[in-house]
């Protein structure tokens, strides 16, 4: 059974920009998550995604968004990259994303911006 | 608002050491869920293990063994003689079982670098 698949799995942009990550869940898995992972702030929660709907939101501004399509594949997009957007972005998928599900994560998308 | 602690930053032992890993958490929610996750240097993390609050049965697996605690609102892991390929990160996370938004997330903590040198 195939992981969960991120590309691309580097990125170098300049300020300003804007970037479109995409994440494919493990078959059957209806749940994703992403994250964002620096070494000052660690893992922090972005959003999480079920039946193309967002269900939770953690607190980054809106120059980051998401969707998830009825396929469960989802894209995040940062919108005018600061220098402070550099991490790694890790998608995470579940079955159906309820609390006791443990999240499997894809091996990430480095973004360094510029 | 949910929280996980994790104060050990970094920790070195040499090869078949034990080690353990501190967690403690915090939650207003009284059914919740812990998990361990550990980030070899290739950067994937690799689910270890689940708790839920209900169940404080400490639990063994290989070198692996967990320690959890409501009490003292800790889940603590513990490798017995450590070998090299356990060098990587460890996380401690929470996810909250009560309805509403709050759910369908994890909240990590910092993480553990741990190194295990031969």
């Amino acid at each position: 059974k195939a992981g969960v698949t991120q590309t691309p799995r580097y990125l170098i942009k300049t300020r300003g920009q804007q970037v479109t990550l995409s994440c494919s869940p493990i078959s059957g898995h209806r749940s994703v998550s992403w994250y964002q992972q620096t070494p000052g702030q660690g893992l922090q929660f972005l959003f999480e995604y079920f039946s193309e709907t967002q269900r939770n939101k953690g607190n980054f501004p809106g120059r980051f968004s998401g969707r998830q399509f009825s396929n469960s594949r989802s894209e995040m997009n940062v919108s005018t990259l600061e220098l402070g957007d550099s991490a790694l972005y890790l998608c995470a998928s579940s079955r159906s994303g309820s609390p006791y599900n443990e999240q499997f994560f894809g091996p990430g998308t480095r973004l360094t911006v510029l | 608002a949910q929280k996980v602690t994790q104060a050990q930053t970094e920790i070195s032992v040499v090869e078949k050491e034990d080690v353990t890993l501190d967690c403690v958490y915090e939650t207003r929610d009284t059914t919740y869920y812990l998990f361990w996750y550990k980030q070899p240097p290739s950067g994937e993390l690799v689910f270890l293990i689940r708790r839920n609050s209900f169940d404080e049965q400490n639990e063994i697996s290989g070198r692996y063994s967990w320690n959890f605690q409501k009490s003292t609102s800790s889940f603590n892991f513990t490798i017995t003689a450590s070998q090299v390929v356990d060098s990587a990160v460890y996380f401690c996370a929470l996810s909250e079982g009560g309805s509403g938004g709050s759910n369908y997330k994890l909240t990590f903590g910092k993480g553990t670098l741990l190194t295990v040198n031969p």
